[in-house]
């Protein structure tokens, strides 16, 4: 596709509900990365992916947050039992290859609020 | 660990009037920098970037070169346009397994004024 792509664009969940966040990346770019923006914040690093394989989950905040990327192109976030502090801007950004620096081509972000 | 300081805005120009945004680093080894710029109600885009010391990166007027005797990289633009009001980010690259994610600051609104 033309870039990053994410859906939906804005959720508002009730407390306590699960939700699932997708990222379409840009066809062929092998890493795929989520990050979280809170308001008035940078961007915080999640999860990141190289093809299918979940190399590093550092990042996600509590074992309510699980990602996955089955066919290495589409990735889901999924937050169970969501929390009034999960409420921010989730972005996915994918880059061409997982070797060396690459520029990140981010998504416009979902965001979410958890009432 | 691996940081990013900038300032804090919003910081508020007249058209045509000079522009610098400090940021600082604290990074183990050699990161790459980016400054990322975000446009209201758009996704994270790359403005520019260096990726050794001394570098400089440019893009569409505005300038950033990576000092690593000041850890900085400070971005700067001779004469900001309305068009440039954004959010911009600061940000490293550091490794994360095999791979490198984004470390960024916290971001500096920009609003130029006719």
């Amino acid at each position: 596709g033309a870039g990053v792509s994410q859906s939906p664009r804005y959720k508002v969940a009730k407390r306590g509900q699960d939700v699932a966040l997708r990222c379409d990346p840009i066809s062929g770019h092998v890493s795929l990365f989520w990050y979280q923006q809170a308001l008035g914040q940078g961007p915080e690093f999640l999860t990141y992916f190289q093809n299918e394989a979940q190399l590093d989950k550092s990042g996600l905040p509590s074992d309510r947050f699980f990602a996955e990327r089955p066919e290495g192109s589409v990735s889901t976030l999924k937050i169970q039992r969501t929390q009034q502090e999960d409420s921010a801007v989730y972005l996915c950004a994918s880059s061409r290859t997982g070797q060396g620096v690459n520029e990140q081509f981010f998504g416009p972000g979902t965001r979410l609020t958890v009432l | 660990g691996n940081s990013v300081t900038q300032m804090e805005g919003p910081v508020t120009l007249s058209e045509e009037a000079f522009l610098t945004i400090n940021c600082t680093y604290t990074a183990t080894g050699y990161p790459s920098l980016f400054w990322y710029v975000q446009y209201p109600g758009e996704g994270l885009q790359l403005l520019l970037k260096a990726t050794k010391a001394d570098d400089k990166g440019s893009n569409k007027g505005f300038e950033a070169t990576y000092r690593k005797e000041t850890t900085s990289f400070h971005l700067e633009k001779g004469s900001v346009q309305v068009s440039d009001s954004a959010v911009y980010f600061c940000a490293l690259t550091y490794q994360k397994n095999s791979g490198y994610a984004l470390n960024f600051g916290k971001g500096t609104s920009l609003l130029v004024t006719p």
